[in-house]
């Protein structure tokens, strides 16, 4: 079975680094074929996809957020973090992390709601 | 970027009823594979979204099979054969061809 659990703040402030921890259980991040992701989605709003990072180390980005995002495994900890830097209010959203193979999010977390204010 | 374009923004439907929900992408989503890499999630209320479709029309497992997914070129369509009281939520349709893997703005389905 396999689940996973975003941890981190609920509140930052402004350009503040954040830092997101993923910790996932039934699956190992240690071969090409899966990855974790990240997605967010600001409130009522759409989704967004920021980074996913595979078992055999590759790692996508969003262009537009790429200065500011990085993405890291721990597959000994069955952990993936997401670093974000320079945060804005308009970063407030929640943030899913989300089990991925055969092309696509089979899995996701509950997310975690991340407010950026002062 | 791709970009994907989602319609109807709203569909009120009636149980036992088909829908269809459109996504249109800005390029086309082949891949080399042969594969359209275009998936479809439902997000319930307060839940996290769930895939139903992957590949253009590769139903999840353990998605009902009133749900499938087709493709004409660009153009992509999610239907539901008959639709039921728990189908509520938003809909999003996703590239995964290329970076960045973009979302459609989304298409609320309500009970009429």
């Amino acid at each position: 079975q396999i689940t996973l659990k975003e941890s981190g703040p609920t509140l930052v402030n402004p350009k503040q680094t954040l830092t997101l921890t993923c910790t996932f259980s039934g699956f190992s991040l240690t071969t090409g074929g899966v990855a974790v992701g990240w997605i967010r989605q600001p409130p009522g709003q759409a989704l967004e996809w920021l980074a996913t990072v595979y078992g055999n180390e590759n790692k996508l980005y969003s262009p537009s957020l790429r200065s500011r995002l990085t993405i890291t495994k721990d597959a000994s900890k069955n952990q993936v973090v997401l670093t974000m830097t320079n945060l804005d209010p308009v970063d407030t959203a929640t943030y899913f992390c989300a089990h991925r193979r055969t092309s696509n999010f089979d899995f996701w977390g509950q997310g975690t709601l991340v407010t950026v204010s002062s | 970027d791709i970009v994907m374009t989602q319609s109807p923004v709203s569909l009120p439907v009636t149980p036992g009823e088909p829908a269809s929900i459109s996504c249109m992408s800005s390029q086309s989503l082949l891949h080399n594979n042969g594969y359209n890499f275009l998936e479809w999630y439902l997000q319930k209320p307060g839940q996290s979204p769930q895939v139903l479709i992957y590949l253009g029309s590769n139903r999840a497992s353990g998605v009902p099979d009133r749900f499938s997914g087709s493709t004409s070129g660009t153009h992509f369509t999610l239907n539901i054969s008959r639709v039921e009281a728990e189908d509520v939520g938003v809909y999003y349709c996703m590239q995964s061809l290329q970076i960045p893997w973009t979302f459609g703005q989304g298409t609320k389905v309500e009970i009429k």
